[in-house]
């Protein structure tokens, strides 16, 4: 079936330091959504991401959508204490609106 | 809006019992997602309606588990009889649209079957 994969599964940086995310399907998405799920929480929604190639920035987040549309990329420049938590990639299927969840990257930063 | 609302927040049971969880969707929304979340299998989707019918139970485990949606602001999933495998965090979200929106998560079923 389909799957999607992430790496790192899990990153531990310091306070200040950039980290990535990437995120690689098995068969081409019609789309690439982002959540956050912060320890003890639900999944919520960051951004999506529809077109090949698409690159979109939200303040400190950067999100790339690859030119094949099997993968993608969450880079986050400057991490904060805030920005601890897990992140999801969330691919969708066809014209449905079913999306497969990526496996997560759990992000540490550590003050 | 209130957001997605579930209940139980969570819920434990022997072995066995049948298990009932709850959710009311975002008003207006059009889709409802049921996802469990375990650490083995991360987060999966169960099963999806769409105005009240359901498009896709492809991830439902086994006969055990049922979801209905008898109107557009209720739907539930149950589980009978609950297995100790069974325990994980469950998830129901809403979206709105044709298109792949977004989805709104509630704060979930912590389920543990001893």
């Amino acid at each position: 079936g389909q799957q999607v994969m992430q790496i790192p599964q899990y990153q531990h940086v310091q306070e200040g330091e950039d980290f990535t995310t990437y995120c690689n399907s098995s068969t081409t998405l019609s789309n690439i959504q982002w959540y956050k799920q912060r320890p003890g929480g639900h999944p919520v929604f960051l951004i999506q991401l529809v077109k090949s190639g698409e690159v979109k920035k939200q303040k400190r987040l950067t999100f790339q959508f690859g030119e094949a549309k099997k993968n993608s990329s969450l880079h986050i420049t400057a991490t904060q204490t805030t920005d601890v938590g897990t992140y999801f990639c969330a691919g969708g299927v066809g014209a449905t609106n079913k999306l497969i969840f990526g496996t997560g990257t759990l992000l540490a930063v550590q003050p | 809006d209130a957001g997605v609302i579930q209940s139980p927040r969570h819920e434990v049971t022997e072995m066995g019992q049948e298990v009932t969880l709850r959710c009311k969707p975002i008003s207006g929304h059009d889709y409802l997602f049921w996802y469990r979340q375990t650490m083995m299998r991360g987060l999966e989707l169960l099963i999806y309606f769409n105005n009240n019918v359901p498009i896709d139970d492809s991830g439902m485990p086994e006969d055990r588990f049922s979801a209905k949606m008898p109107n557009a602001s209720f739907s539930t999933l149950k589980i009978q009889p609950s297995e100790p495998r069974d325990s994980a965090v469950y998830f129901c979200a809403s979206s709105f649209g044709v298109k792949v929106y977004e989805q709104y998560f509630g704060p979930g079923t912590r389920l543990t079957v001893t």
